[in-house]
Parts: C-alpha cells; sequence; structure tokens
C-alpha cells in the first residue's frame, strides 16, 4: 500500500539534543512537508520541498532543519535552538504544492 | 493569503446530518476549498475540494455558494467515527501554494 511513514510514534529526548524524525513516502510525490501542531492548535508549516535537493522555509522554521537528497525521504532535524520543541509533528506530500496533502501518523515528541 | 472561518466546535447526533460551515469572505477566483478532518492522535486526511460547483463523494458533499464567499460541508449521517477536528482551507492551484491550517472545527457526535 503507497502512503507515509513517520517514525517513530513517540520519542523523548533530555533538553540540549538534537533529533531527527523520519519521514518516508512511496507515494512518488514531488512535495513534502512537515508541519508542527500543538495541542488544540492547528497545523503550521516548518519546512516544504517542492523537489528533490530543494526545500523552503515555512512559517516557523526556527530551530529545525531539513535534508531532501532522495525523493523518497524528508527528515526533520529539531536543534537545542529549538525553544518549544515538545509538539506533534506531522508530515505530508502532494504530487505538487498546492494539491491534495496526504499525511502521515505522526511524532509526538516530549522534551523534558 | 485568503483566510477562512470556522465554529470552535459542533455537536451532532449519530445517524443526524450534520452541517459545517466556513466563510471566507477574501476569496480570490483560483481559490480552490479543500476540507480536511484530523481524528484524534491522527494526521489528517483528505475529505473533499471543489472551485465553484457542489461536489460529492463516498465521504461527504460540499456546498458553495454562489458568490463563493461560504461554503458548508455535510456528513449525510454522523457516526462515532466522524468526530474530529475538520478544517476548511483555501488554496489556489498552483504550484508553490502552500495550504494553511487554522483551528478547525471540532465536531462532537453523541450516540
Amino acid at each position: 500500500d503507497g502512503g507515509i511513514t513517520q517514525s517513530p510514534k513517540y520519542l523523548f529526548r533530555k533538553e540540549g539534543q538534537n533529533v531527527t524524525l523520519s519521514c518516508e513516502q512511496n507515494l512518488n510525490h514531488d512535495a513534502m512537508y512537515w508541519y508542527r501542531q500543538d495541542p488544540g492548535q492547528g497545523l503550521r508549516l516548518i519546512y516544504y520541498s517542492q523537489i528533490v535537493n530543494d526545500f523552503q522555509k515555512g512559517d516557523i522554521a526556527e530551530g529545525y532543519s531539513v535534508s531532501r537528497e532522495k525523493k523518497e525521504s524528508f527528515p526533520l532535524t529539531v536543534t537545542s535552538a529549538q525553544k518549544n520543541p515538545t509538539a506533534f509533528y506531522l508530515c505530508a506530500s502532494s504530487i505538487s504544492t498546492g494539491k491534495t496533502l496526504h499525511f502521515g501518523n505522526g511524532t509526538r515528541l516530549t522534551v523534558t | 493569503d485568503a483566510k477562512t472561518t470556522q465554529p470552535n466546535s459542533m455537536e451532532s447526533n449519530e445517524e443526524e446530518p450534520v452541517h459545517l460551515p466556513c466563510n471566507h469572505s477574501t476569496i480570490s477566483g483560483t481559490d480552490y476549498i479543500h476540507w480536511y478532518r484530523q481524528l484524534p492522535s491522527q494526521g489528517p486526511e483528505y475529505v473533499i475540494h471543489g472551485l465553484t460547483s457542489n461536489v460529492n463523494n463516498r465521504m461527504a458533499s460540499l456546498a458553495i455558494a454562489e458568490d463563493r464567499k461560504s461554503s458548508t460541508l455535510i456528513l449525510h449521517r454522523a457516526t462515532l467515527r466522524d468526530a474530529a477536528v475538520y478544517y476548511c482551507i483555501l488554496a489556489s492551484n498552483n504550484a508553490g501554494n502552500m495550504l494553511t491550517f487554522g483551528g478547525g472545527t471540532r465536531l462532537m457526535v453523541k450516540p
């Protein structure tokens, strides 16, 4: 079955550590995205990539970094510079930007 | 960016129709109206989208006002599994355009 896989589902880290969240898709989509969701809130765009080896900052990119070396993969690193990293992180893909989004089931990151 | 306004929450009884409203008075001519829903602890899933005409699919119907300044997502018979947050989003079909999620409407379904 085609889809988006995010791993792990739950992740715990100590403050000051960088952590990388995995996102893989086998939908052959060009565009991929990372969103952050805080409790009771909507989704906010962190980074997006329209094509391999290219990515752009979204609305809240500070303290995050990404890479897009392969079409299938778009990992997100939450760095120690991110002041409030505890959140639910969602990865999505689409055929191209502006088209229907397909989401993974998210990674819930807790930093203490 | 054109914005949408949705009620924070709505309640429905099981097996009754549900009409979820969305206002988008600043919609532009190229903006499509998208609806997604998010079940608890899951990623959002696509429900339906349209431009001008009403749309139907197996999940829901989308009724778009003639002036396109509002739309309504219709669930014909709500089930407990329809309890979710429903997001109404505007997006042009152009490459480079992002879908921006607001707070959505939390739908509660009572048995």
